[in-house]
């Protein structure tokens, strides 16, 4: 059974940084590529990046780039997110997900003094 | 960027009875490799979401038969035959041909 469970999340300060894990199981981790995908309170999805499977290839949401970071490390089955100089507006749910197909339940990020 | 706009942004259904979702994209999500990049996720109240349909209209591992898309350059739609309680949430259409990937605003499905 494919698994994503995402971990990291909390309250942080407006400009602070956090580091957010997706740890991936039942599927060979490192054939797909991943996303993380972002949902602010009541509000609709938003995608945020993209790595591909070996991890050669990353891509950012322009309202993300330069201060988030997307890893993986495949020894590990693992995802990585991190997020630097973080805004109020930032404030949602992360979700990690295996291509299209497979979404974690997703961790809360809270940017607030 | 590549827009995608749904319609209608909210729907209340007679359970057993049909709905359609409409999606439209700024540019066409038809790939090189001759496949069409457009999904449509389920989001139920509390949970994350839930891929329906890949590529237009592949039914996503045990989904049911009830969710059909169709669709192809720049407009596409999304059917369920017969609406039941358990389809109620938020639907989304999301362009997955090019970066960044961009999403429908969501469609709110409610049972009468």
């Amino acid at each position: 059974e494919v698994q994503l469970v995402e971990s990291g999340g909390g309250l942080v300060q407006p400009g602070g940084s956090l580091r957010l894990s997706c740890a991936a199981s039942g599927f060979m981790f490192s054939n797909f590529s991943m996303n993380w995908v972002r949902q602010a309170p009541g509000k609709g999805l938003e995608w945020v990046s993209y790595i591909s499977a070996s991890g050669s290839a990353v891509y950012y949401a322009d309202s993300v780039r330069g201060r988030f970071t997307i890893s993986r490390d495949n020894a590990k089955n693992s995802l990585y997110l991190q997020m630097n100089s973080l805004r109020a507006e930032e404030t949602a749910v992360y979700y990690c997900a295996r291509g299209t197909s497979y979404w974690g339940q997703g961790t809360l990020v809270t940017v607030s003094s | 960027d590549i827009v995608m706009t749904q319609t209608p942004l909210s729907l209340s259904v007679t359970p057993g009875q049909p709905a359609s979702i409409s999606c439209k994209s700024s540019q066409s999500l038809l790939h090189t490799d001759g496949k069409t990049y457009l999904c449509w996720f389920l989001q139920k109240p509390g949970q994350p979401p839930q891929l329906l349909i890949h590529e237009v209209s592949n039914r996503f591992s045990g989904v049911s038969d009830r969710f059909s898309g169709s669709g192809s350059g720049t407009d596409f739609t999304l059917k369920i035959s017969r609406v039941e309680a358990e389809d109620v949430g938020v639907y989304y259409c999301m362009q997955n041909i090019q970066v960044p990937r961009t999403f429908g605003q969501g469609t709110q499905v409610e049972i009468k």
